[in-house]
């Protein structure tokens, strides 16, 4: 069965506080990793993709463990508007080479001031 | 400013109604999904179309029928729907194909808030 799992929290941290993700896959042929975000009652909108060289932009960064099977993302100098829910995202392959994205019960992230 | 439109984003419908939900995307993609989201669960993938054709179904009841005319449409069809059906409904679309730089980004559409009576 294929399963991406992540701690739903609630993280509810102070603005400027570091905080991480992590999120654990089981199909180990997966072939892409994505953490996407989410608001309240809006669609989820990607937030980055995951790279196994690990990758940044701005205050947050993604790893990649192909050997362990999980993906991380570390937000730093936490803002208010940091709060919603992260989703960790993997894609499998499908037959005819299309891609299968398996989505994570997400992740919610609290920044109060 | 989506490039994936759905509508409609609300709908109440009954038990015995037949109602359909439709996407549509602008990006020239070529695959296309729907999900489920209910309160407290993860999001559930539906069906899969790549290149118009159904390459996935998860496990879903036939009382959900998808249909995919072209690449860049794609349509729910609902039709005796249970009260525990309601919930968001989200499309997506995808350049889908594995084998070149392109690494099967999802772009969702608003979502259709559907609540069965």
């Amino acid at each position: 069965r294929k399963e991406v799992e992540q701690d739903p929290g609630p993280f509810n941290v102070p603005e400027g506080a570091t905080v991480a993700f992590n999120c654990t896959y089981s199909n180990s042929a997966s072939q892409s990793f994505f953490w996407y975000r989410q608001d309240c009652r809006k669609e989820p909108k990607l937030l980055m993709s995951v790279y196994s060289s690990g990758n940044e932009d701005g205050r947050f960064t993604a790893q990649l463990n192909r050997a362990s099977q999980y993906i991380s993302l570390l937000i730093r100098d936490s803002k208010l508007s940091d709060s919603a829910t992260y989703l960790c995202v993997v894609n499998e392959r499908a037959s005819g080479g299309s891609y299968i994205p398996t989505f994570g019960r997400g992740t919610s992230l609290i920044v109060h001031p | 400013e989506t490039g994936v439109t759905q509508t409609p984003r609300h709908l109440v419908m009954g038990m015995t109604n037949k109602k359909s939900l439709k996407c549509e995307q602008h990006l020239g993609h070529n695959a296309m999904y729907w999900y489920k989201q209910s309160a407290k669960k993860p999001l559930e993938l539906m069906f899969v179309y790549s290149l118009e054709e159904r390459v996935e179904n998860n496990s879903v009841p036939s009382r959900f029928s998808p249909e995919c005319p072209n690449s860049s449409h794609l349509f729910l069809h609902l039709h005796t729907l249970q009260p525990e059906d309601s919930a968001l409904y989200l499309c997506a679309s995808s350049q889908g194909t594995s084998g070149d730089a392109n690494t099967g980004e999802l772009f969702f559409g608003e979502g259709s808030r559907l609540t069965v009576l």
